[in-house]
Parts: C-alpha cells; structure tokens; sequence
C-alpha cells in the first residue's frame, strides 16, 4: 500500500476486555515496530519485528501485552486484560531494511484506544 | 523511558519568524531524527542526521547535530501557520541490535496567522 496503515482507528472497550490492534506495513518493509504515546508516558518503544521474529521485545510493559507478525507483513497487538493506564494512542512503523541505523521508520496513523 | 529532552515545551510565534527547537538526549546514538506530528496521531518523519554529520538543510528546515553536547536543534526559517504542530526528536542508540527509536518529550509548536 501507499503507507502503513492500522485499524481500527479507534477502540473503546470496558476494564478486563481483551484487544486486537492490526497494522499494516508497507508493502516490502522487513522490520517493524510498535510504539505507545501516552499523557503521562510520551512516546514509548514496545516491539520491533525483523521478518516475523522479535529480537527486541523489550519494551513491552506487561505480560498481558503481546504481538505477533505473520507473513513478514501484519502484525497484530494484543492486549489481555485491558486496564485504564492501556489507554493510549498505539503507533506502527515500519521501515525498509533492518539492521541499517539510519533507516527511517515511517509510521501509521495509530489507533486511539480507551479503556473505561 | 525516555531518552531526550526538548525545549521548550511550547512555541508561539507569529508567520514569517523562524522557530528553533533543541532537544538533548543521554547516550551514544547512530544518528537522530526529527519528526512532526498533526492531531496527536501519525508520525511524519522530517529529517535523519547521522552521527558524523554537524549540519543538514531540507527546505525549510535546518538540523544540528552537537555529539559531544549530546544536542541537537531544528530551525523552521519563515514559519507558516500550516507548521502548526509538535515536533518530536528521536534517537537510534548506537547499543543494542535494533533500530528502536528514543523519542523526546515534543515541542509544541504554534504559528499565529
């Protein structure tokens, strides 16, 4: 596609839901990342897939976060359990080549989610 | 956490003037980048500048890099109402075998028509 993309761009669900966030990256990039921005927070680093593994799962915040890559192209953020402090604009990038430290990580509109 | 830190928090300026932001940030890095945002949703990148490089134009803007101050400023000469916006630097760190970004806490920036 012509960009990364995300869906749904919004998402409100009740305290103890489970949700799915979907990215799509565009079409060819190999590595990929997930990255939350919060009030409190800014902007935060949580995954970054190369192909469909995940070297780098560091940022992570809890167990009941997750993510997986299929394909070497969508990837779907999971949240279990969801709490109030998971509300949160959720923020996809991709880029080109991995490995290469001045590549550049062209992200998705992101998707708003609320926990009530 | 977060790596860098920008001033100022906040920027109003009328069109015409030229913004300058800074931002710091704590480790070695391979390079850092610039990147705008609308809305408070998708990020777009702006300008990367390596780590051996002091200096980068791209239009509008001007990027410099100060390794040994750990710094780095963003100037937008002749600024436009339609730069409104807030403006986040971030990091590559040269550890680690990933590409992660390091972003700082943002400038907001408003260009008063």
């Amino acid at each position: 596609g012509a960009g990364v993309s995300q869906s749904p761009s919004n998402k409100v669900t009740e305290k103890g839901k489970d949700v799915e966030l979907r990215c799509d990256p565009i079409s060819g990039h190999t590595a990929l990342y997930w990255y939350r921005q919060s009030l409190g927070q800014g902007l935060e680093f949580l995954i970054y897939f190369q192909g469909n593994s995940a070297p780098d799962k560091s940022g992570l915040p809890s167990d009941r976060f997750s993510a997986e890559r299929t394909g070497g192209s969508v990837s779907t953020l999971t949240i279990q359990r969801t709490q109030q402090e998971d509300s949160a604009v959720y923020l996809c990038a991709s880029s080109l080549i991995p490995g290469l430290a001045a590549e550049t990580q062209y992200f998705g509109p992101g998707t708003r989610l609320l926990v009530l | 956490s977060q790596q860098g830190e920008e001033d100022p928090q906040a920027l109003s300026i009328q069109e015409g003037e030229n913004a300058t932001m800074n931002c710091s940030y704590k480790t070695s890095i391979n390079n850092l980048q610039w990147y705008r945002q609308n809305s408070g949703r998708g990020l777009v990148h702006l300008i990367l500048i390596r780590s051996n490089e002091r200096e980068k134009h791209s239009g509008r803007l001007r990027v410099t890099l100060d390794t040994s101050k750990k710094s780095s400023s963003l100037l937008i000469t002749a600024s436009r109402a339609a730069d409104t916006a807030s403006y986040f630097c971030a990091t590559a760190p040269r550890v680690g075998a990933t590409n992660k970004l390091i972003f700082g806490t943002g400038t907001l920036l408003a260009v008063q028509p």
